[in-house]
C-alpha cells in the first residue's frame, strides 16, 4: 500500500519568513495530493491540493509543487503570519480508489 | 447544509467497557472515513465506506474495533473491551465522489475524544 513520509515534524519560523514542508510517497499510481491544516483543537481542513497533471499550484501565500519522477511534493508558505501556526498534513490518493494516506504531520510555529 | 457531525464530543469510559461512536456525514456524500488521532500524532486510517461496496477495513487495529454504515447515512464505530491505548480523538470524514470537482476532498467532523481510564 501507499506510504507517505513527511518532514520536518516541527518547524519554527519568524513571522514574515517562508516555510517549506516536504512529503514523499511510494505508490507511483497516486495522482492526487491534498494538504490539510489542523489548528489546535480543531478539525483538519483542506487548504490546497494538486493533481498529477500539473507541477505547481498557487493560492495567494501558499503553493504546492509536485515532482512525479522523484515522487515528492512540497508545501510552501510565504510571508508567514501567526495565524499560519498549526499542524499541516500532506496526503496522497489514487483517483477511483478513495483511500487517502496521510503523512505524520508538521507542527508549524510562526513566531511574532 | 450542515457539516459532518459526531457524537458524543467527549466520552470517558472504564477499561473493559464497550463504546459506540456516531458519525453523521454531509448529506449526499458517498464516502465515509474513520481515523484515529492520538495526542500529538497524525491521522491513522481505520476504515472506509464507499456507497454499497464492501468497506475497506484494512486499518482497524484489532478485532475489538468494528464499524457499520447503513447506505449513505450515519456510521457507528464500536470499540469493545476498551483499553487505555484506545484513548484518542476519533475523527470521521466524508467526501463527495465522483461528482466532486475536488477529487477526494474530505470534510472532517469535530471528532470524539475518548478517554479510557
Amino acid at each position: 500500500g501507499e506510504n507517505v513520509e513527511q518532514h520536518p515534524s516541527t518547524l519554527s519560523v519568524q513571522e514574515g519568513d517562508s516555510a517549506v514542508i516536504k512529503c514523499t510517497y511510494s505508490d507511483s499510481a497516486s495522482n492526487y495530493f491534498p494538504w490539510y491544516k489542523q489548528e489546535l483543537g480543531k478539525r483538519p481542513q483542506l487548504i490546497i491540493d494538486i493533481r498529477s497533471n500539473v507541477g505547481e499550484k498557487k493560492d495567494q501565500r501558499i503553493a504546492v509543487t509536485l515532482n512525479k519522477t522523484a515522487k515528492h511534493f512540497s508545501l510552501h508558505i510565504t510571508e508567514t503570519q501567526p495565524e499560519d501556526s498549526a499542524v499541516y498534513f500532506c496526503a496522497a490518493s489514487v483517483t477511483g480508489y478513495q483511500k487517502v494516506t496521510f503523512g505524520t504531520g508538521t507542527k508549524l510555529q510562526v513566531i511574532p | 447544509g450542515a457539516g459532518v457531525s459526531q457524537s458524543p464530543s467527549n466520552k470517558v469510559t472504564e477499561k473493559g467497557k464497550d463504546v459506540e461512536l456516531r458519525c453523521d456525514p454531509i448529506s449526499g456524500h458517498t464516502a465515509l472515513y474513520w481515523y484515529r488521532q492520538r495526542l500529538g500524532q497524525g491521522l491513522e486510517f481505520l476504515i472506509y465506506f464507499q456507497g454499497n461496496s464492501a468497506p475497506d477495513k484494512s486499518g482497524l487495529p484489532s478485532d475489538r474495533f468494528s464499524a457499520e454504515r447503513t447506505g449513505e447515512s450515519v456510521s457507528t464505530l464500536t470499540i469493545q473491551r476498551t483499553q487505555q491505548e484506545d484513548s484518542a480523538v476519533y475523527l470521521c470524514a466524508s467526501s463527495l465522489w465522483p461528482r466532486s470537482t475536488s477529487y477526494n476532498e474530505q470534510f472532517f467532523g469535530p471528532g470524539t475524544r475518548l478517554t479510557v481510564l
